[in-house]
């Protein structure tokens, strides 16, 4: 059974330009989360979606959403690049509520 | 709001020595806790997890206890190997697996030495 993917894996963009970027869970499983890594904030909890509906919501602004797609494939959207959003970005899948957690290996985005 | 502390790092040990990495936390309710393991250039795998209070995770070696009394989830290894060496995650969840969105600590990096 294919992994978590995620694409593209790696992302160089200049500031003020938007960014999507693209995470194909693993069959069978509805819920997608996001996170941002970076080294100073370390792991932060984006979104959540599960069957095409955004169901949890970490402390970010509206620069960053999200959408699921039918087929539980999901996008991120990052409008207005700042400097600071320079990060590896992390999808994880999962069956639903109470289910293991499955990570994908990142997007990592620079922003020039 | 939830949070994790544990310490950052790096941690440097020598092969076959006994690892303890700490991890405490601050949460409303009864969360559920979690060990995270990076290695390098890949995604978070679940280590371990435990959901109530003196349950015990355990998973290639590792363990870690949910202490309720002292808002702790440990991880311990009697011996560790080369292949040991990464970043580790504590994080906890109000819900059993995390979907809800996990709080993760700031990560441990671990270096075994032959």
């Amino acid at each position: 059974k294919a992994g978590v993917t995620q694409t593209p894996r790696y992302l160089i963009k200049t500031r003020g330009q938007q960014v999507t970027l693209s995470c194909s869970p693993i069959s069978g499983h509805r819920s997608v989360s996001w996170y941002q890594q970076t080294p100073g904030q370390g792991l932060q909890f984006l979104f959540e979606y599960f069957s095409e509906t955004q169901r949890n919501k970490g402390n970010f602004p509206g620069r960053f959403s999200g959408r699921q797609f039918s087929n539980s494939r999901s996008e991120m959207n990052v409008s207005t690049l700042e400097l600071g959003d320079s990060a590896l970005y992390l999808c994880a899948s999962s069956l639903g509520e109470g289910e293991k957690l499955f990570f994908g290996s990142g997007t990592q985005l620079s922003v020039l | 709001g939830n949070s994790v502390t544990q310490m950052e790092g790096p941690v440097t040990l020598s092969e076959e020595a006994f690892l303890t990495i700490n991890c405490t936390y601050t949460a409303t309710g009864y969360p559920s806790l979690f060990w995270y393991v990076q290695y390098p250039g890949e995604g978070l795998q679940l280590l371990l997890k435990a959901t109530k209070a003196d349950d015990k995770g355990s998973n290639k070696g590792f363990e870690a206890t949910y202490r309720k009394e002292t808002t702790s989830f440990h991880l311990e290894k009697g011996s560790v190997q080369v292949s040991d060496s990464a970043v580790y995650f504590c994080a906890l969840s109000d819900s059993g697996g995390g979907a809800d969105g996990l709080t993760f600590g700031k990560g441990t990096h671990l270096i075994i030495q032959p």
